[in-house]
């Protein structure tokens, strides 16, 4: 089992819905968790951290249960520019540095 | 501000020829991570440093591959000799000391091995 394993999508929304993405990873003793995003042909980069009691950032909510260790990233009103892949990311058990990434969802917003 | 620098942007080689890619982490930064990404293989931690200082090389992949940081602004990964299966993006990542998990990406070398 991946310790991080996402659905691969993609996920095709048109513009302006709502889109949902969950990820689950396996090490309950994990305590950083985050949102990359990834453009075609560019370096990822980081979206928001993930905190225990959920946030928000414009039109992002990130939110974590961690009984059921899973993170979910919500996107309200859904921009082309959303167009994406979105890698779920969570501390590594063996490093306070090392992170341990998800494969990633690709989302696709149409017009 | 400069982001993370990386050079050459694409290479392309023949199998067997050494591969020297090259990083400037971003100033201030004190670990910095070398990563593979493959659309097979998903993005692979080769290596990473603190204070210079290599911590886990456990995601090199053989001998073949060998990285340094000399000093806190540069950093190399070497692939010598090159193979066809080295062919990826490489991407290079530093991190703040009180934001460990804060990884900021450079724009990668893409990797060509024929």
């Amino acid at each position: 089992r991946k310790e991080v394993e996402q659905d691969p999508g993609p996920f095709n929304v048109p513009e302006g819905a709502t889109v949902a993405f969950n990820c689950t990873y396996s090490n309950s003793a994990s305590q950083s968790f985050f949102w990359y995003r990834q453009d075609c042909r560019k370096e990822p980069k980081l979206l928001m951290s993930v905190y225990s009691s959920g946030n928000e950032d414009g039109r992002f909510t990130a939110q974590l249960n961690r009984a059921s260790q899973y993170i979910s990233l919500l996107i309200r009103d859904s921009k082309l520019s959303d167009s994406a892949t979105y890698l779920c990311v969570v501390n590594s058990r063996d490093s306070n540095y090392q992170l341990i990434w998800g494969a990633g969802t690709k989302l696709i917003i149409k017009p | 501000d400069a982001g993370v620098i990386q050079s050459p942007r694409h290479e392309v080689t023949e199998m067997g020829q050494e591969v020297t890619l090259r990083c400037k982490p971003i100033s201030g930064h004190n670990s910095l991570f070398w990563y593979r990404q493959t659309m097979m293989r998903g993005l692979e931690l080769l290596i990473y440093f603190n204070n210079n200082v290599p911590i886990d090389d456990s995601g090199m992949p053989e001998d073949r591959f060998s990285a340094k940081m000399p000093n806190a602004s540069f950093s190399t990964l070497k692939i010598q000799p090159s193979e066809p299966r080295d062919s990826a993006v490489y991407f290079c990542a530093s991190s703040p000391r009180d934001r460990p998990y804060e990884q900021y990406f450079g724009p990668g070398t893409r990797l060509t091995v024929t």
